[in-house]
C-alpha cells in the first residue's frame, strides 16, 4: 500500500533530550515536507525537500534539522527539544515538480515535550 | 499563492449532497486549485485539483467558475465518514517550495 510512514505516533520527552521523528514514502516521491499544527495556527511548513541531498527551510525551521540521505526517508531532527515545540507533526510526500499533484500525508505524530 | 475563503462551517444531511464553496478572487493564470480534507487529527487527505475545467473523481466533483474566482467541491452522497474539516487551497504549478498554505478551511458536518 502506498503509503507515508511515520513514527512515533505519540512522544512525550523532556525539555532538551535530542529526539528524530521518523518518515519514510514507499511512492518513490521526490519531494518530501515536514509540517506543524497547533489550535489556531493551523498547518506551517518547517522543512521541505525536493530531493536527496537537497533541503531547504519553510515557513517555522528554528530548532528543527532535517537530512535526506536516501529518497524514501526524511527524518526530522529535534537537537534540543522545548515545550513550544509540543505539537501534531505531519510528513508529507509528492512526486514530480509539476505541483500537479496532490500530497500524501502521514498520520502524524503528537509530541509533548515537558 | 493566492488567498482562499471559505465558510468555517456547514452542515449536510447524511445521503445528501454536500457543495462546498470557496473564494479565490486573486487566483492567477497558473494557480491550481486544491482540495484537502482532516478527518479529525488525521494526516490531511487529498481530495482533487483543477485549473480551469471541472474535474471528478471517485471521492469527489470540483467546479471552477467560468472566471475562475471560485471553486464548489461536491460530496456527491455525504456519509458520517465525511465530517471533517475541508481546505480549499490555490498554488502554483511547479512553484519550487512545493509548500501547501492551509488556511483555516471549514468545517463539514454531516448529521444522521
Amino acid at each position: 500500500e502506498a503509503q507515508v510512514t511515520q513514527n512515533p505516533r505519540y512522544l512525550i520527552t523532556v525539555t532538551g533530550k535530542k529526539l528524530t521523528v521518523t518518515c519514510s514514502q514507499n511512492m518513490n516521491h521526490e519531494y518530501m515536507s515536514w509540517y506543524r499544527q497547533d489550535p489556531g495556527l493551523g498547518l506551517r511548513q518547517i522543512y521541505y525537500s525536493m530531493n536527496v541531498e537537497v533541503t531547504d527551510k519553510g515557513d517555522v525551521p528554528e530548532g528543527y534539522k532535517v537530512s535526506r540521505k536516501e529518497k524514501r526517508n526524511f527524518p526530522l531532527i529535534l537537537e534540543s527539544p522545548s515545550p513550544n515545540q509540543t505539537s501534531l507533526y505531519f510528513c508529507a510526500s509528492s512526486y514530480g515538480r509539476t505541483g500537479k499533484n496532490g500530497y500524501t500525508f502521514g498520520s502524524g505524530t503528537r509530541l509533548t515535550v515537558v | 499563492d493566492a488567498k482562499t475563503t471559505q465558510p468555517p462551517s456547514m452542515d449536510c444531511a447524511e445521503g445528501r449532497a454536500a457543495n462546498l464553496p470557496c473564494n479565490h478572487s486573486t487566483i492567477s493564470g497558473n494557480e491550481y486549485v486544491y482540495w484537502y480534507r482532516q478527518i479529525h487529527s488525521q494526516g490531511p487527505q487529498y481530495i482533487i485539483h483543477g485549473l480551469k475545467n471541472n474535474e471528478t473523481n471517485e471521492m469527489a466533483s470540483l467546479i471552477i467558475t467560468e472566471d475562475r474566482k471560485s471553486s464548489t467541491l461536491i460530496l456527491p452522497h455525504a456519509t458520517l465518514r465525511d465530517t471533517a474539516v475541508y481546505y480549499c487551497i490555490v498554488r502554483v504549478a511547479g512553484s519550487g517550495s512545493e509548500k501547501l498554505v492551509f488556511g483555516k478551511g471549514m468545517k463539514l458536518t454531516v448529521n444522521p
